[in-house]
């Protein structure tokens, strides 16, 4: 079945760590974005991809940082410099163009907690 | 700046009932807006997009509509069940074309049997 894989489902961090969050999709999608999701808000755009080897910043980009070296993959680091990281992340893609519902494919999310 | 706003607080109804949903925007010029259901602990689901050009747009018990004079869309579930109770999002495409969805901060949709 196709699909958007988020992984670990749950993350504890210490002060000071920088982690990591993988994002795996088998869509064939071109575009992957990366969410921030706090209690009572809505989701905020940290970074996105349109194409391999290319990404750009979002609304929230500060202590974060991407790579997409493949089309299945756009992975997510929380480095030290993110003041406040504990949250719910999530990973989604879509097809890019005018055409079809622009539906975007969210994975189930990564709750990173700092301990 | 762009804004999204949708009621913070939760909608309670009677199981049976319509229940509508509110997405208002500001500084925006969207080529399409779409509604998602987000259950807690788990990613948003897509439900319906609808595009500038379009009025209404039906998909079983939920209708969506989509007034660009207002910068409103209201999204209707009809014969509302409790299995419906969840988190309802509008995203609007970001300006510029970029057709990267922005998020407002969702509705709580609360149906009592």
């Amino acid at each position: 079945d196709g699909g958007i894989t988020q992984s670990p489902k749950y993350l504890f961090r210490k002060e000071g760590q920088n982690v990591t969050l993988s994002c795996e999709q088998n869509l064939n999608h071109d575009a992957m974005y990366w969410y921030r999701q706090d209690p009572g808000q809505g989701l905020r755009l940290i970074y996105y991809s349109q194409i391999v080897n290319d990404f750009q910043k979002g609304d929230i980009a500060e202590g974060y940082s991407v790579s997409r070296e493949k089309k299945e993959s756009f992975p997510l680091t929380v480095t030290s410099a993110q003041k406040n990281p504990t949250a719910f992340y999530l990973c989604a893609s879509s097809i890019v163009g005018t055409g079809g519902s622009r539906e975007a494919f969210f994975g189930q999310g990564t709750r990173l907690t700092v301990v | 700046s762009q804004k999204i706003e949708q009621n913070s607080e939760a909608l309670n109804i009677q199981e049976g009932k319509t229940a509508t949903l509110t997405c208002n925007y500001t500084n925006y010029s969207p080529a399409y807006l779409q509604w998602y259901r987000q259950d807690p602990g788990r990613g948003p689901v897509f439900l319906l997009l609808i595009r500038e050009n379009e009025k209404e747009k039906r998909k079983e018990r939920l209708k969506v509509t989509f007034d660009t004079t207002l910068k409103q869309s209201l999204f209707h579930i009809t014969a509302s069940q409790p299995a419906d109770s969840a988190t309802y999002l509008c995203a609007l495409d970001r300006t510029g074309g970029s057709y990267i969805p922005t998020f407002g901060r969702g509705t709580s949709l609360i149906v009592h049997p």
